[in-house]
């Protein structure tokens, strides 16, 4: 069982379509971060969200934080092929130390 | 900045034969992490240091060994390889605790055969 469980762990949509991707915990995390990873790459950080509720955004991205701080998610408007990859989120747990630990990810293509 | 180095990028070893994989950083950061990643699956962590002399274990600990002698280095043995150990090995550093942003190299592929 993971601490951090996303969904779908896979998704396959054309160019222009919406998606969204969820990231569950039922613990409370001191902060979460959103990585994106090509094949034979490390992850790179997308964003991190700190404050419950927080939004942000990156351009077609946006990032959600829950109010209690146990989820979160990334939603992406009009898709592009150029935003095919592996999502990660990631967070410190609250009162738990100082690991990172990881979501299984939710693998994104985007069809042309 | 190089950020994060690892060697080898790529290893085959055979049952019960031992390696280190070098993980390097020239961020000055404090908190340095070992992960691994199966085929299209997440990152599990493995071990993870927050300073030098100081290391903890992860999720999946048993198999390896850490050291942090210097901030820069963060060497992960495996002293007993194993078939199950087959996998993709990610090192990444960061600095700020409550806001992690962690940096991470190029990644070690190894298989055990």
């Amino acid at each position: 069982t993971q601490l951090l469980e996303q969904s779908p762990q896979f998704l396959s949509i054309q160019e222009g379509e919406n998606l969204t991707v969820y990231c569950n915990s039922s613990s409370v995390f001191s902060s979460l971060q959103w990585y994106r990873q090509e094949p034979g790459e490390g992850p790179v950080l997308l964003v991190t969200v700190v404050t419950g509720g927080e939004v942000k955004k990156l351009k077609r991205l946006t990032f959600q934080f829950g109010d209690a701080r146990k989820d979160s998610s990334l939603h992406i408007t009009a898709a592009q092929p150029g935003d095919t990859g592996l999502y990660l989120c990631a967070g410190v747990l609250r009162n738990a130390g100082n690991m990172l630990t990881f979501g299984g990810g939710t693998r994104l293509m985007v069809k042309p | 900045n190089a950020g994060v180095t690892q060697t080898p990028k790529f290893r085959i070893l055979k049952i019960g034969q031992s390696m280190t994989l070098q993980c390097t950083q020239d961020m000055n950061h404090n908190y340095m992490y070992w992960y691994r990643q199966d085929p299209g699956m997440g990152l599990k962590l493995i071990y993870y240091s927050v300073g030098a002399g100081i290391t903890d274990k992860g999720e999946v600990p048993n198999g390896y060994n850490v050291s942090r002698s210097t901030t820069e280095d963060f060497p992960l043995r495996l002293e007993l390889a194993a078939p199950s150990q087959t996998s993709v090995y990610f090192c990444a550093s960061s600095y700020i605790l409550r806001a992690v942003e962690a940096f991470f190299g190029q990644g070690t592929r190894l298989t055990v055969v």
